[in-house]
């Protein structure tokens, strides 16, 4: 069984600081990961996807995400933080067996203080 | 352009009735999803389809039914017996059965309960 943990339920950060979302795994297997974000009363968007290339992985609005399998962390960051970014982000883990569709962490309010 | 169309945006039901959500989407993928969600729960799969004809129930089916009669189409019918609908609800797609490549949401129904 597959399963995701979302440190943090909400984190703030002021304008140009640095953001880190944490996001543990669990997996039987080598797992697909990826990050989302969703604004308010929206769908969700995909920032960046893991799926066994490169470990550092590069996403959209400058957010990027590093894959560490011997801590089994999938942590999102940003160097610098703007308005726009305050959404919540889902980080979400593949069942690659084909039975099921994605997990989903429970998500991490982000505030972004101007 | 391609994508996912959720219909209506926002939903108002009555005590004991059933009301159908739709999706629709033009991206040719054969793989569909539908996921309820709460404040502070994240995502929880309620159907999905990974092909014509065929659906599976997800974590939460109880008091929720849908059909893939079409490889385009993938309502979602709110019975009765589904004690709290209230929630939004998000339908998604993706190309790959296993989700490996992750999804495209629709932007979702707000169902409210009056």
């Amino acid at each position: 069984a597959q399963s995701v943990t979302q440190l943090d339920s909400h984190v703030s950060v002021s304008e140009g600081t640095p953001v880190l979302l944490r996001c543990n795994y669990s997996s039987s297997y080598s797992p697909s990961l990826f990050w989302y974000v969703q604004h308010p009363n929206k769908g969700l968007q995909l920032l960046l996807k893991y799926t066994s290339a490169a470990t550092l992985v590069k996403g959209i609005n400058g957010f990027e995400a590093e894959f560490k399998k011997s801590e089994t962390s999938f942590h999102l960051t940003k160097p610098s933080a703007h308005m726009s970014d305050a959404a919540e982000y889902f980080c979400v883990v593949s069942d690659l067996t084909g039975r099921r569709a994605l997990t989903f962490g429970s998500g991490t309010r982000l505030q972004v203080q101007p | 352009d391609g994508g996912i169309t959720q219909s209506p945006k926002y939903l108002f039901r009555k005590e004991g009735q059933n009301v159908t959500l739709s999706c629709e989407q033009n991206l040719n993928h054969d793989a569909m999803y539908w996921y309820r969600q709460d404040p502070g729960q994240g995502l929880r799969l309620i159907y999905y389809s990974q092909i014509v004809n065929d659906f599976q129930k997800g974590d939460i089916a109880e008091g929720y039914s849908v059909s893939r009669e079409k490889k385009e189409s993938f309502p979602l019918t709110v019975t009765s017996a589904q004690k709290n609908p209230t929630a939004f609800y998000l339908c998604a797609s993706s190309d790959d059965a296993t989700g490996n490549y992750g999804y495209t949401f629709g932007s979702g129904t707000r169902l409210t309960v009056v």
